[in-house]
């Protein structure tokens, strides 16, 4: 069975102060691992897809890496309007080579920046 | 285009009552997928379609019904709500392959009382 536990549940951080989210998986197959945000009362919003180790995609202040057991989510120099639910989530292999893009979620991180 | 649509945004239903979640695309999506979300836990698949008349289970489906006439619709249907069925549902929808992100709707909060 697919499983992803992300990590701290939640983080408070300092306007500018940087940190990482971390997204443990246990995957049979990775097709791919998604990096999504929440904001509350909204859907998810897509970030990022990572699909294999070494990996790294950036946007603005945020930056995604893969390893083969995790992903990070760095956040460099946080502003308020970053604050949100960041969810991790991998896309399996499946059986036959396709698992019709299912995705599996981790429970998210709640992250708040003060100004 | 308006996206993934989903209505109703909020919902009160009593114990034993039936509903329908409507979601809609207009982007000519062939996957489409419908999720709940419960407080401090990740999405959790409940139903989902590669195309028109093609659906299938996915982790969470008792209690709940799908179908799929159109490429456009893929309503979520409750029989007889239960207390446990209180959660935020969203629908999603893949543009182009299967391996490409999902695109959220806003979401239908549902509560049974």
């Amino acid at each position: 069975e697919d499983q992803v536990t992300q990590s701290p549940e939640a983080l408070r951080l300092q306007e500018g102060e940087s940190s990482s989210l971390n997204c443990s998986y246990t995957v049979s197959g990775l097709r791919g691992l998604f990096w999504y945000r929440q904001d509350p009362g909204k859907g998810p919003e897509f970030l990022f897809t990572l699909y294999s180790a070494g990996e790294e995609k950036e946007k603005e202040r945020l930056k995604a890496t893969l390893t083969k057991k995790e992903s990070f989510l760095h956040i460099t120099a946080p502003k308020p309007e970053d604050s949100a639910t960041y969810l991790c989530a991998v896309q399996a292999r499946g059986a036959g080579g396709t698992s019709y893009g299912k995705l599996t979620f981790g429970q998210g991180t709640i992250l708040t920046v003060h100004p | 285009n308006a996206g993934v649509t989903q209505t109703p945004k909020f919902r009160i239903l009593k114990i034993g009552q039936s509903m329908t979640l409507q979601c809609a695309q207009d982007m000519n999506h062939n996957y489409m997928y419908w999720y709940r979300q419960d407080p401090g836990m990740g999405l959790k698949l409940i139903y989902y379609s590669v195309g028109a008349g093609i659906t299938d289970k996915g982790e969470v489906p008792n209690g709940y019904n799908v179908s799929r006439s159109t490429t456009e619709d893929f309503p979520l249907r409750l029989e007889l709500a239960a207390p446990s069925q209180t959660s935020v549902y969203f629908c999603a929808s893949i543009a182009g392959t299967e391996y490409n992100e999902q695109f959220f709707g806003p979401g239908t909060r549902l509560t049974v009382l």
